[in-house]
């Protein structure tokens, strides 16, 4: 069973502040990385889908980047925002889309 | 266009009762997913499908059986229920095209075994 490993678990920082966090994955037989945005009392929102090594996606102040070959990958958002508090959630994925999410990483920005 | 829809959204059970939760998309898409949510844990894979009559166990299948008749729907069955099954539950799909999109979740089913 892949091991999906999201770190810090938590995170509270102030509005303004630029932060990141990071998901870590077996580099062995990797197909792609997804980044998913999870509100309180909402459903899981994809923000990337990524594949390639070096990839880097951005949407707005977030952004991410891929290292396939060490197994890593990094989500920063620019600027946060209260609006930007919430669990942000990383999963592997095969071949047949069946992901495997990590237990993700819950910011809190305060105003 | 509705999406990922899931019903019940709550659903009080007591021990041993059987039960399906319904998932439902209109987006056409060929897969689909059933994932329990359970506190420090994140979410958790039960069972999945890759089209019309296709399923297999994900990370967690004991306790619950899957089928898809149609491309539409695709209901997650408890047994027999048990307290460990208490959890939020959550549907998804995807299209074949997952790298543009990544998948789409449903609302969600908070399930009490009692």
């Amino acid at each position: 069973i892949l091991n999906v490993e999201q770190s810090p678990q938590s995170l509270h920082v102030q509005e303004g502040d630029s932060t990141n966090f990071t998901c870590s994955f077996p580099s062995s037989n990797f197909y792609a990385l997804h980044w998913y945005r999870w509100e309180t009392a909402k459903s899981p929102e994809a923000l990337f889908v990524m594949t390639l090594n070096g990839d880097e996606k951005k949407k707005g102040r977030i952004s991410a980047t891929l290292n396939t070959k060490e197994g890593y990958s990094y989500l920063y958002i620019k600027g946060s925002q209260p609006e930007d508090s919430a669990t942000y959630l990383c999963a592997i994925g095969g071949a047949t889309n069946k992901l495997i999410f990590g237990t993700g990483t819950l910011l809190a920005v305060q105003p | 266009n509705a999406g990922v829809t899931q019903t019940p959204k709550f659903q009080v059970l007591k021990t041993g009762q059987s039960m399906t939760l319904q998932c439902a998309q209109d987006m056409n898409h060929e897969y689909m997913s059933w994932y329990r949510q359970d506190p420090g844990m994140g979410l958790r894979l039960i069972h999945y499908s890759v089209g019309a009559g296709i399923t297999d166990q994900g990370e967690v299948p004991n306790g619950y059986n899957v089928s898809r008749s149609t491309t539409e729907d695709f209901p997650l069955r408890l047994l027999s229920a048990a307290p460990s099954q208490t959890s939020v539950y959550f549907c998804a799909s995807s299209s074949r095209d997952i790298i543009n999109y990544g998948y789409t979740f449903g609302s969600g089913t908070r399930l009490t075994v009692v």
